[in-house]
């Protein structure tokens, strides 16, 4: 089955500056990669997505890359503020109804 | 639109215990998922539900099942419940079959004693 692998596990960041996670799959066939932050408490919630055929997508301060050569893809968060700080997982299926996830990343926004 | 909603969101059982554990998704989605978080394993896909029929179930034992009703909603059952039982219980919904994204709740905090 897929193997998704997350790095770093733990991200402190200064507020202004960028945070970036990054992810690594196994199965080649994986086709839709999304991505999911999870506040204390709550649910994961979809922030951002892409798919196979995409190389790149940005949503304002948000922007997911896609490197299917490589099989690895990374979120990118500009002008982070502190409503960031949060824990972010990637995920991927080559099927739509199973996801994978990677074991999750803390990131911390230093005011 | 509300978004998914999960009852209990806390349950407190016992070894040996059962618990059923409900998920309403988000109106006009006809998908549903379940996946189990804790800790030490993270997230894992448990089973997968579209128009009252299980299509997937990942790698649990037999003490973990589930079904989907005709208006969508789901519950999952655990049967005699071990202390590794103890997680929070995501429940996710997708408009078709995750092509258009799942969107979770808030979970069902499980705690076996």
């Amino acid at each position: 089955g897929e193997n998704v692998e997350q790095h770093p596990s733990t991200l402190s960041v200064q507020e202004g500056d960028s945070a970036v996670i990054k992810c690594t799959y196994s199965d080649s066939a994986s086709n839709y990669f999304p991505w999911y932050k999870q506040e204390l408490g709550k649910g994961p919630q979809l922030i951002i997505d892409i798919r196979s055929n995409v190389g790149e997508k940005k949503d304002q301060r948000i922007a997911v890359t896609l490197n299917k050569t490589a099989k690895h893809f990374s979120l990118h968060i500009t002008e982070t503020q502190p409503e960031d700080s949060a824990v972010y997982f990637c995920a991927a299926t080559p099927n739509d109804y199973k996801l994978s996830f990677g074991a999750g990343t803390t990131v911390t926004v230093r005011a | 639109k509300a978004g998914v909603t999960q009852t209990p969101r806390y349950l407190i059982k016992t070894r040996g215990q059962q618990v059923t554990l409900s998920c309403s998704p988000i109106s006009g989605h006809r998908s549903v998922s379940w996946y189990q978080q804790t800790p030490g394993q993270g997230l894992q896909f448990l089973f997968e539900y579209f128009s009252e029929t299980q299509r997937n179930k990942g790698n649990f034992p037999g003490r973990f099942s589930g079904r989907q009703f005709s208006n969508s909603r789901s519950e999952m059952n655990v049967s005699t419940l071990e202390l590794g039982d103890s997680a929070l219980y995501l429940c996710a919904s997708s408009p078709t079959s995750g092509g258009a994204g799942w969107f979770f709740g808030p979970g069902t905090r499980l705690t076996v004693l």
